[in-house]
Parts: C-alpha cells; sequence; structure tokens
C-alpha cells in the first residue's frame, strides 16, 4: 500500500516563527502536493511538484514556498507563520502526470499559529 | 467563476438506507470525476473515479452517476451502515492542460443505527 507521512499531527507555533511541514511518500511516486483544508472551502492547493527541485504554484501560494531535493520528500515552508495560516495541512501524491491518477493523502497537520 | 459545491449541510440517514450526495459544477468541462472519503483528524481516501463518457460506475455498495449535461454527479451508497459516517469530497480535473484537480468543501453523513 502507498504510504504517505507527515512529520506531525499537530502543531502549534508563534506569529512570525518559520515552518517546516515534512511529507514522505514511500511508492516512487512522481508527483508531490500541499493543500490546505479550512471549513466550508475545501482542499486548496498550495504547490505542486512534478519532480525533483521542480515546483509549481497552486492557487494558495502566497506566504509559502516549498522543496523537493528527493523524490519520495515533499517539504512546506512557512517563512513567516501568521494567523490566518492556521489550517489543516495535507500532503498527497500521485503516480504518473496525468491528473487522472488517484491521489493518495497523508493523514494531514493540524497547524495552529498563535 | 470557477465552482464546485457540494451540499455543506450534514445529510443524516437511517441505517438500512441508501444515502445520495450531490455533487454541482460550473463552468468546467471535466473529463472525470473522483469521490473521496474523509473521516474526522484524517487525510482523503480515494473510492470511485468516473469519466465523462460513463454514466454510471458501481464498486460493491456505491454508486456514482455523472451528467455531463446537467454538471452533476450523484454518490449512493446503498445499505448504509453507521461505518459509511464520513465526510464525502468529489473532485474533478479542470481539463485546462496539466495538473489540476479541483476539490469540493464535502457533505458530512451520519448514519444511525
Amino acid at each position: 500500500d502507498v504510504k504517505v507521512t507527515q512529520s506531525s499531527r499537530y502543531l502549534v507555533k508563534r506569529t512570525g516563527e518559520k515552518v517546516f511541514l515534512e511529507c514522505v511518500q514511500d511508492m516512487d511516486h512522481e508527483n508531490m502536493f500541499w493543500y490546505r483544508q479550512d471549513p466550508g472551502l475545501g482542499l486548496r492547493l498550495i504547490y505542486f511538484s512534478y519532480d525533483v527541485k521542480m515546483k509549481e504554484k497552486g492557487d494558495i501560494p502566497e506566504g509559502y514556498s516549498v522543496s523537493r531535493e528527493k523524490k519520495e520528500r515533499f517539504s512546506l515552508i512557512l517563512e513567516s507563520a501568521s494567523t490566518n495560516q492556521t489550517s489543516m495541512y495535507l500532503c498527497a501524491s500521485t503516480l504518473g502526470v496525468s491528473s487522472y491518477n488517484e491521489q493518495f493523502f497523508g493523514p494531514g497537520t493540524r497547524l495552529t499559529v498563535l | 467563476s470557477q465552482k464546485i459545491e457540494q451540499n455543506s449541510e450534514a445529510l443524516n440517514i437511517q441505517e438500512g438506507k441508501t444515502a445520495t450526495l450531490t455533487c454541482n459544477y460550473t463552468n468546467y468541462s471535466p473529463a472525470y470525476l473522483q469521490w473521496y472519503r474523509q473521516d474526522p483528524g484524517r487525510g482523503p481516501v480515494f473510492l470511485l473515479l468516473i469519466r465523462e463518457n460513463e454514466k454510471e460506475k458501481r464498486k460493491e455498495r456505491l454508486k456514482v452517476t455523472f451528467d455531463t449535461t446537467l454538471k452533476q454527479s450523484l454518490f449512493h451508497i446503498t445499505a448504509s451502515q453507521p461505518a459509511d459516517s464520513a465526510t464525502y469530497l468529489c473532485a474533478l480535473d479542470t481539463n485546462t492542460g496539466g495538473f489540476k484537480t479541483i476539490f469540493g468543501a464535502g457533505t458530512r453523513l451520519f448514519v444511525k443505527a
């Protein structure tokens, strides 16, 4: 089975801190994604990556950056955390470049910024 | 604007009945549509995919329909069980080239014993 893991289930940070969220998948998937999920808004795509060292902006990239140094690992970075970044963050991966493929999600990280 | 809508109100049904969830979209011509299940505090899990040229897809107690004229997908769970209680998300590709999947906000389903 595909396994997507995220470094933390719950995280509490202070405004202005730099925050790192890590995601690892073990199935050699090419594509990886970071979403945030807020009540009533659904999943919104922050960034995605087709390949190592590749990244593409999603719908809401402002305030975030990403890093993909290895195929299995995709990191989301909040350069200076703000309260409006309090949310559930979900990482996903998928095999192949077609958007036809199902996405495999990690368990999520509930981030609270105080 | 581009939009995908699911009932924001929770759906409450009795065990054994059929649950029907709706997904409507505007301004898209998706090649396919997916349904996911999400339990509280967890990531979504893929359930079914239906292509634009398929009217209906079944998997065990699940059935999905896709009406590209109405721009609507219906998701049915027959003989529902309390274990089916979860939030169900629909997702579609925007068919704009590249990789872009849009998710709905989900509908919460409660199945009472």
